[in-house]
């Protein structure tokens, strides 16, 4: 079985760019995660899909970050515009279930791409 | 809200010694606790979860739930445990809050 990819791995733009992620789930998992982990933290939840539908997006900075999971499969997330402090690791990870899903349910995580913004 | 809190960043012991990884938790609901490693050069994985109550890589951990805490405990620490591990809680949304993390680092 495949696992989660990502891509870019790693990045590096200027501030006040723009950026844009991408994420690919195991295949048939209807729900998908976006996390960010700063250096020296552990992965905060920035947003939750079920199939096209976000779950919650309430730790996304709304005025400069977007995710979307148009037809329920692939996902992206952009920055725009970029800040130093957005410098970070960013996880995708899915899991087989909705929202009710199955306690069960492992969340598998994708490589991550680095993000520094200079 | 919830929140998870490893109180060491880096825990450093001999191969063959016994290690503990500290975790902490608050949470006004039912809890439950999973610990995640990522290993050098790997992605982040799931190890153990507290309702499986299961042992692997001879790591285990227990949910004392009067000491909100969910230590990650080995007997006998093998170099291939050097990696970082990360505690973490599930709410009933299926959300994860992730501790900070604990550098491992197995000395030969």
């Amino acid at each position: 079985e495949a696992g989660v990819a990502q891509s870019p791995r790693y990045k590096i733009i200027e501030k006040r760019q723009s950026v844009a992620f991408w994420c690919n789930p195991i295949s048939g998992h209807a729900t998908l995660y976006w996390y960010q982990q700063i250096l020296g933290q552990g992965p905060k939840l920035l947003i939750q899909f079920q199939n096209n539908g976000v779950v919650d997006d309430s730790q996304l900075p709304k005025d400069r970050f977007s995710a979307e999971r148009l037809k329920g499969v692939d996902s992206t997330l952009k920055i725009q515009p970029a800040k130093l402090e957005d410098s970070a690791v960013y996880l995708c990870a899915s899991t087989p279930g909705g929202r009710g899903g199955l306690s069960t349910d492992t969340q598998y995580f994708g490589p991550g791409t680095r993000l520094t913004v200079l | 809200a919830q929140r998870v809190t490893q109180p060491e960043k880096l825990l450093s012991v001999f191969k063959g010694a016994p290690v503990e990884l500290k975790c902490n938790y608050s949470y006004s609901g039912s809890p439950e606790l999973f610990w995640y490693v990522q290993y050098s050069r790997q992605r982040l994985q799931l190890l153990l979860r507290h309702i499986s109550r299961e042992s692997i890589k001879g790591f285990t951990a227990d949910l004392n739930k009067g000491e909100t805490s969910f230590h990650l405990k080995k007997p006998f620490a093998q170099e291939e445990d050097s990696a970082m591990y990360y505690c973490a809680l599930r709410d009933a949304g299926n959300m994860l809050t992730f501790g900070g993390g604990t550098r491992l680092m197995v000395k030969p």
